[in-house]
């Protein structure tokens, strides 16, 4: 199974660009990327999955190098509504060995005034 | 679509009481996923299902916790007898094969033993 390795803590400011960044050395061919977002008693939430390049969506851009083996989720100009633990996974959304989702302790962000 | 929805959302129970917890995913689904979140160790996947067949139940922590799927829109995971370190939020997920979008989660159930 991938693993993902991204920072424990990240801290910004309202209306800053923000960058999370993740590894994932070990991803397979069939492997997408995907991010959630997981606030205080709620369950995470989808926020964007991608494949390769660059995908972008309401929320935010995900951006993915050739190589595949990172990733950087973009944020752009967050908001006190932010704050939350940011999760990266890798999996194959076909089935598959890598199927099953395994998270990591993932990235608190905290957004201050 | 309402979404995942697990019930009950809290849970507090005795020690040597037996739990259920329940959920039903978002129809066309055909995985099935629960897991446990603890401050200690964070998300952890128990068990998943595929088309109501549990496929790894290699997160299953004990004898005591048990998971079941009778049919693809019900599922079930029960701890007998529980003990407090059982104490933890408990998420079932759903997703369709193929689908870009990820996991839906529910909103969990919170069980506090005591």
């Amino acid at each position: 199974l991938a693993k993902t390795t991204q920072p424990i803590s990240m801290d910004s400011y309202e209306g800053q660009e923000v960058n999370i960044t993740c590894s994932h050395n070990n991803i397979a061919t069939n492997d997408y990327i995907t991010w959630y977002q997981q606030f205080p008693s709620q369950g995470p939430r989808f926020i964007i999955q991608g494949y390769k390049t660059k995908v972008t969506n309401e929320v935010a851009s995900l951006f993915i190098p050739a190589d595949r083996k990172s990733s950087t989720l973009s944020l752009p100009r967050v908001s006190l509504s932010d704050t939350a633990v940011y999760y990266c996974l890798v999996g194959d959304p076909w089935g598959g060995a890598t199927n099953k989702l395994i998270f990591g302790t993932g990235t608190l962000l905290a957004v201050q005034p | 679509d309402a979404g995942v929805i697990q019930s009950p959302r809290h849970e507090v129970t005795e020690m040597g009481q037996e739990v259920t917890l329940r959920c039903k995913p978002i129809s066309g689904h055909d995985y099935l996923f629960w897991y446990r979140q603890t401050m200690m160790r964070g998300l952890e996947l128990l068990i998943y299902f595929n088309n109501n067949v549990p496929i790894d139940d290699s997160g299953m922590p004990e004898d005591r916790f048990s998971a079941k799927m009778p049919n693809a829109s019900f599922s079930t995971l029960k701890i007998q007898p529980s003990e407090p370190r059982d104490s933890a939020v408990y998420f079932c997920a759903s997703r369709r094969t193929g689908e870009v979008g990820g996991y839906t989660f529910g909103s969990g159930t919170r069980l506090t033993v005591v």
